[in-house]
């Protein structure tokens, strides 16, 4: 059974950087037909892609975050981390890792992805 | 493409049908999939490529769709069933959206 957990700071600094860690258990993230992605969901609200990592180490990043964003992954500890740089007020919000798949067992499609199973989500707050 | 979620809040009781719509601002040649979301916990993944029954989810959950509008049908209403759901799709790009959720509550 893949799980995933976000780790970091419950609290970030304005104009500093924030850094969250997920941890993998039962699927390496080095191998497969998989991306590993990071989401989030200020309280109360819906949900935003920031962006992913292949297992081959490839990114894709949300546009309107590309520039603050870094993603990576560190194959031996099995985890794949996200960096937001120059946060603010408006980066509060609970931060998710997730497993985006593409393919099913038999077919995989250009057009098609699904996020699953999910972290538990942690909540970062940027504030001074 | 942006993804318009309706009724933006449904009241509903134990064993009704319900219907959420997932419309896109313009044609997507693509793929749904949806997520249940209960207050203080993660997404959960229901349904994935329009229809498809993710595994371990009650058959009362199903899918469809095409072109710019999908559905969300939920027979026979449970207790467990009250949560807030979220449609999502992808782009080319790639780019994830989400739709703006769903409140089903009693």
């Amino acid at each position: 059974q893949v799980q995933l957990l976000e780790s970091g700071p419950g609290l970030a600094t304005p104009s500093q950087t924030l850094s969250l860690t997920c941890t993998v258990s039962g699927a390496s993230i080095s191998s497969g037909k998989y991306y590993w992605t990071w989401i989030r969901q200020p309280a109360g609200k819906g949900l935003e892609w920031i962006g992913r990592i292949s297992t081959s180490g490839a990114t894709s990043f949300n546009p309107s975050l590309r520039s603050r964003v870094t993603i990576s992954l560190d194959t031996s500890k099995n985890q794949f981390s996200l960096q937001m740089t120059s946060v603010t007020a408006a980066d509060t919000a609970f931060y998710y890792c997730a497993r985006d798949r593409h393919c099913t067992d038999t077919k995989c499609y250009s057009l098609a992805n699904w996020f699953d199973p999910w972290g538990q989500g942690t909540l970062v707050t940027v504030s001074s | 493409i942006q993804l318009t979620q309706s009724p933006s809040f449904l009241s509903a009781s134990v064993g009704d049908r319900v219907t959420i719509t997932c419309r896109a601002s313009q044609d997507i040649t693509s793929y749904v999939a949806w997520y249940q979301q209960k207050p203080g916990k993660a997404p959960k993944l229901l349904i994935y490529v329009t229809s498809t029954l993710q595994s371990g989810v009650p058959s009362r959950f199903s899918g469809s769709g095409s072109g710019t509008e999908f559905t969300l049908t939920i027979s026979n209403l449970q207790p467990e069933d009250f949560a807030t759901y979220y449609c999502q799709q992808v782009n080319s790009n790639p780019l994830f959206t989400f739709g703006p959720g769903t409140k089903v509550d009693v």
